[in-house]
């Protein structure tokens, strides 16, 4: 089936530099899209989300951009400190017309922050 | 409010074995979701229960089943484990489940078959 397709990169970012992450998802039937951030030996945690009907989204410190003519998915970190140093994986799910929360991760990209 | 926690957090088990995790969802959340995290898959749907009634399944093997109680609370099992089952299995809440919804995940059950 389709899935979002996130190529395992690393990020090696200086600290208080600003960090994107970019994602690239196939399906063009999908209208929710969401940031999840996991460091070691956790479970994924919710940064932020975004419904198909917006192309920007601001949280604190955070900022999500939505291409849908490209289907391209963004996630800017403002002032990046070390804390921010995990695996982000982007994930989708659509509107399939029946019962679905079904999630469609991408592969994940490490954010390195260095002192 | 405590989140989503899954027990046990680390298990092994060895080869043809079977395995039950168990996952408590955020209070008040009805929807209960499974996946499977492992580095050559990545983060993968199993399925998803509402309601006691499994709505969603992701393309796994019948080795895997779930159920869901009247409290929300889920259990995943795993019969006649193999090695490639060695996975991080995650659960994570919803309201109603909801496609766009906020699913929120528990820190995971970590499952080595040897």
């Amino acid at each position: 089936g389709e899935s979002v397709g996130l190529h395992l990169p690393t990020l090696s970012v200086q600290e208080g530099d600003n960090s994107i992450i970019n994602c690239a998802y196939s399906n063009s039937a999908s209208d929710y899209f969401i940031w999840y951030k996991q460091e070691s030996g956790k479970g994924p945690q919710f940064i932020i989300d975004i419904r198909s009907n917006m192309d920007k989204r601001q949280g604190q410190r955070v900022t999500v951009l939505l291409n849908k003519t490209v289907k391209h998915l963004s996630l800017q970190i403002a002032a990046t400190q070390p804390g921010d140093s995990a695996v982000y994986f982007c994930a989708e799910n659509e509107d399939d017309g029946g019962a679905t929360n079904k999630l469609i991760f991408g592969t994940g990209t490490l954010l390195a922050v260095q002192p | 409010k405590a989140g989503v926690t899954q027990t046990p957090r680390y298990l092994i088990k060895t080869r043809g074995q079977q395995v039950t995790l168990s996952c408590s969802p955020i209070s008040g959340h009805r929807s209960v979701s499974w996946y499977q995290q492992t580095p050559g898959q990545g983060l993968q749907f199993l399925f998803e229960y509402f309601s006691e009634t499994q709505r969603n399944k992701g393309n796994f093997p019948g080795r895997f089943s779930g159920r869901q109680f009247s409290n929300s609370r889920s259990e995943m099992n795993v019969s006649t484990l193999e090695l490639g089952d060695s996975a991080l299995y995650l659960c994570a809440s919803s309201l109603t489940g909801d496609h766009q919804e906020t699913q929120y995940f528990g820190p995971g059950t970590r499952l080595l078959v040897l």
